[in-house]
């Protein structure tokens, strides 16, 4: 299985928006809507900021957000503050009941 | 509240066979909701699913890995196991348990909703 396809890096300013995209085919992304987003900052393990393309687990800020069309994901986030800044790895299920990750995109806030 | 923990030897030899077990506190891994597995990231990179399984012994796992990947459960202690055989230096990672949450349609998709803090692992001679 091959990764989704996400940009290396995106970046924003404090109280900008921005958005990671997340491409797959339709044996993952475009053919379910089983697509996560975790946060990673540094040496700390990954964190659920979304589930199922768009829910938010609890807890975390309103200011995530998920959608998707056709075989793309995408993560905005919103009023973005500077303890964004970290790793962001989308991951879907597959055509072949296993999971598959993103690349990783690395978000610094400017 | 859950708790995920990895243990393991840091350092494997090339060849040789990494194993890694976690132990599940706050929930059981005989629980019909979760799978229960592993994922890893080398130094530096991303984040790659090794696989999981269920307490029924059910597994999946990643294509690339799957010759060299064996993921047992043992409920009596709520504890997880993986081993990898045949280890190279591309092995080297931290590795990561999780449980994976059943969702959707009778409850047959999953998604990782809780992770563990990670252990290292490094294969050198």
């Amino acid at each position: 299985q091959s990764a989704l396809t996400q940009p290396a890096s995106v970046s924003g300013s404090p109280g900008q928006s921005i958005t990671i995209s997340c491409t797959g085919t339709s044996l993952d992304v475009g053919g379910y809507t089983f697509v996560s987003w975790y946060q990673q900052h540094p040496a700390k393990a990954p964190k659920l900021v979304i589930y199922e393309v768009s829910y938010r687990p609890s807890g975390v800020s309103n200011r995530f957000s998920g959608s998707k069309s056709g075989n793309t994901a995408s993560l905005t986030i919103s009023g973005l503050q500077a303890e964004d800044e970290a790793d962001y790895y989308c991951s879907s299920y597959t055509s072949s009941s296993t999971l598959v990750f993103g690349g990783g995109t690395k978000v610094t806030v400017l | 509240q859950l708790q995920l923990q990895e243990s393991g030897p840091g350092l494997v030899k090339p060849s040789e066979t990494l194993s890694l077990t976690c132990t599940v506190s706050g929930d059981s891994v005989s629980s019909s909701l979760y799978y229960w597995g592993w994922v890893r990231q080398p130094p530096g990179k991303g984040l790659e699913w090794i696989g999981n399984i269920f307490y029924t012994g059910s597994t999946y796992s990643n294509p690339s890995l799957k010759s060299r990947v064996a993921i047992s459960v043992d409920t009596s202690k709520n504890q997880f196991s993986l081993k990898l055989t045949s280890v190279t230096a591309a092995d080297t990672a931290v590795y990561f348990c999780a449980r994976h949450i059943l969702t959707g349609s009778y409850n047959y998709y999953y998604y990782i909703d809780v992770w563990g803090r990670g252990t290292t692992v490094t294969v050198s001679s």
